[in-house]
C-alpha cells in the first residue's frame, strides 16, 4: 500500500523558515506528480503546490507564491516544502499527496500531516 | 472564501439518501473533471470518487457522483454512521493551475 510520511512541522516564530518533508515508499515515485495540501485548524482544504514527476514543472497557490518552494529529490524518494517567511496564517496541518500522472486534479494518496504552528 | 460553492452541513438518518452539491465556474467544473474526498473525524482525506463519477478500489458504490454543466453533486444511499465525515469537492482550475477545493460540507447521521 502506497505510504507518505510528512515529517519537519513544529511551532516557529512569524519571519522565520522551516523546511517539510515526505517521504514516499511503496511505489515508483518518480513517476508519480506530487502536491502539498494544508488544513488550518477547523477549516477547509487548501491546496498549496504542485510537482511534476520530473520535477520540470511547479505551480503555487497566489496565498504562498515567492515564500514557499516544493522541490523533490527522486533519488531520495522524498518531496520538500521550504516555507520561508511565515505568517500567523500559515498555521496549518501539511498534508503531501500523491497524483496519477494522467490527471494532475486526482489526488489519490495523502499522507498523514504534520501540523505547522506559526505563532511568537 | 472557496472557489467552489458547497453547503456546509447536511444530514440524514439511517438507510436515507443524501446528496451534497458543489458549485464552481467554467474555469473548473464547467471544464474539468470533478473529485470527491472523505475526511473521517481526526484523519487524512481520502480519495472517494475521481473523474465526475468513478470510485477507487475499495469504495462501496453506496457513493455516487455526478455532474453537470459547472455543478456536481455527490450521492450517498443507505447512509451509514460511519459515513459521518467531511465532505470536500475539488477540481482542477486553468487560471490557477492547481485544483480548486470546497469549503466542505460536514455530514451528520442523525
Amino acid at each position: 500500500q502506497v505510504q507518505l510520511v510528512e515529517s519537519g512541522g513544529g511551532v516557529v516564530h512569524p519571519e522565520r523558515s522551516l523546511r517539510l518533508s515526505c517521504a514516499a515508499s511503496r511505489f515508483t515515485f518518480s513517476n508519480f506528480p506530487m502536491h502539498w495540501v494544508r488544513q488550518a485548524p477547523g477549516k477547509g482544504l487548501e491546496w498549496v503546490a504542485i510537482m511534476s514527476s520530473d520535477g520540470s514543472n511547479k505551480y503555487y497557490a497566489d496565498s504562498v507564491k515567492g515564500r514557499f518552494t516544493i522541490s523533490r529529490d527522486n533519488s531520495k524518494n522524498t518531496l520538500y516544502l521550504q516555507m520561508n517567511s511565515l505568517r500567523a496564517e500559515d498555521t496549518a496541518v501539511y498534508y503531501c499527496a500523491r497524483s496519477p500522472s494522467s490527471s494532475w486534479s486526482r489526488l489519490d494518496y495523502w499522507g498523514q500531516g504534520t501540523l505547522v504552528t506559526v505563532s511568537s | 472564501q472557496s472557489v467552489l460553492t458547497q453547503p456546509p452541513s447536511a444530514s440524514g438518518t439511517p438507510g436515507q439518501r443524501v446528496t451534497i452539491s458543489c458549485s464552481g465556474s467554467s474555469s473548473n467544473i464547467g471544464s474539468k473533471a470533478v473529485n470527491w474526498y472523505q475526511q473521517l473525524p481526526g484523519t487524512a482525506p481520502k480519495l472517494l470518487i475521481y473523474n465526475n463519477n468513478q470510485r477507487p478500489s475499495g469504495v462501496p458504490d453506496r457513493f455516487s457522483g455526478s455532474k453537470s454543466g459547472t455543478s456536481a453533486s455527490l450521492a450517498i444511499s443507505g447512509l451509514q454512521s460511519e459515513d459521518e465525515a467531511d465532505y470536500y469537492c475539488a477540481a482542477w482550475d486553468d487560471s490557477l493551475n492547481g485544483p480548486v477545493f470546497g469549503g466542505g460540507t460536514k455530514l451528520t447521521v442523525l
